[in-house]
């Protein structure tokens, strides 16, 4: 088995300030992805990395920047917050096909 | 558009069945999936369609019409831990040429004593 940790759990921003969330698994998966989980609403996906140092952008990408440092990590990057940005945002990895994927238990963000 | 719909809210009693539907209009599809989700938790993946029909999988069956864009997650003998949200996702070809996952918004089903 394996694991997704994201870090931090919870994350408080001031409005206009620039943000950063880490994930970190350890499935040895080859693709990476970060959610968009607002309440009432299905997950969107802001960016996806299906190997180290790429990057492709998903629907919901404006605003955001990514990082896949390397395998076993992949970095959410909030340009700059807005009060709509609160929401839970989902870190998850497959392996290359997709059919199965794991998710982390997520970041909340609240912007003050 | 693509577009994944389930219904928000679902309700049923201890030790009888649940229905969770999913109709879904995407251009391509390679698939289905269903997530269990509880409160504050990680979605964790229950089951993959591909092909039409019933998959038995025991407490969690699952069926597909792809003629109909249509899914279901049957839940049976359901016990109160079975409350949970219950998302749906379409895998499809994305423009890059990988498969991307189109989640619908999830159904909160609710096990009454």
């Amino acid at each position: 088995g394996g694991i997704i940790t994201q870090t931090p759990k919870f994350l408080i921003g001031q409005e206009g300030q620039k943000l950063t969330l880490k994930c970190q698994q350890n499935f040895n998966h080859d693709t990476m992805y970060w959610y968009r989980q607002d309440s009432g609403k299905g997950l969107r996906l802001i960016y996806y990395s299906i190997t180290e140092n790429d990057l492709q952008k998903g629907d919901l990408s404006e605003g955001y920047d990514a990082s896949r440092e390397k395998k076993s990590s992949f970095s959410l990057t909030v340009t700059s917050a807005q009060k709509n940005e609160m929401a839970v945002f989902l870190c998850a990895s497959s392996r290359g096909s997709n059919t199965e994927v794991f998710f982390g238990k997520g970041t909340r963000l609240t912007v003050v | 558009g693509q577009g994944v719909e389930q219904p928000a809210k679902l309700m049923s009693v201890e030790g009888t069945f649940a229905r969770v539907n999913c109709t879904y209009s995407t251009s391509g599809f390679n698939g289905l999936s269903w997530y269990q989700q509880r409160e504050g938790q990680a979605p964790v993946f229950l089951s993959y369609v591909v092909l039409d029909g019933l998959k038995d999988s025991g407490h969690f069956s699952t069926f597909l019409s792809r003629s109909n864009g249509y899914s279901y997650l049957l839940l049976t003998e359901l016990q109160i831990k079975d409350s949970a949200s219950y998302l749906c996702a379409v895998r499809v070809l994305a423009s890059s040429g990988s498969w991307q996952l189109i989640f619908g918004s999830g159904t909160q089903l609710t096990v009454m004593p």
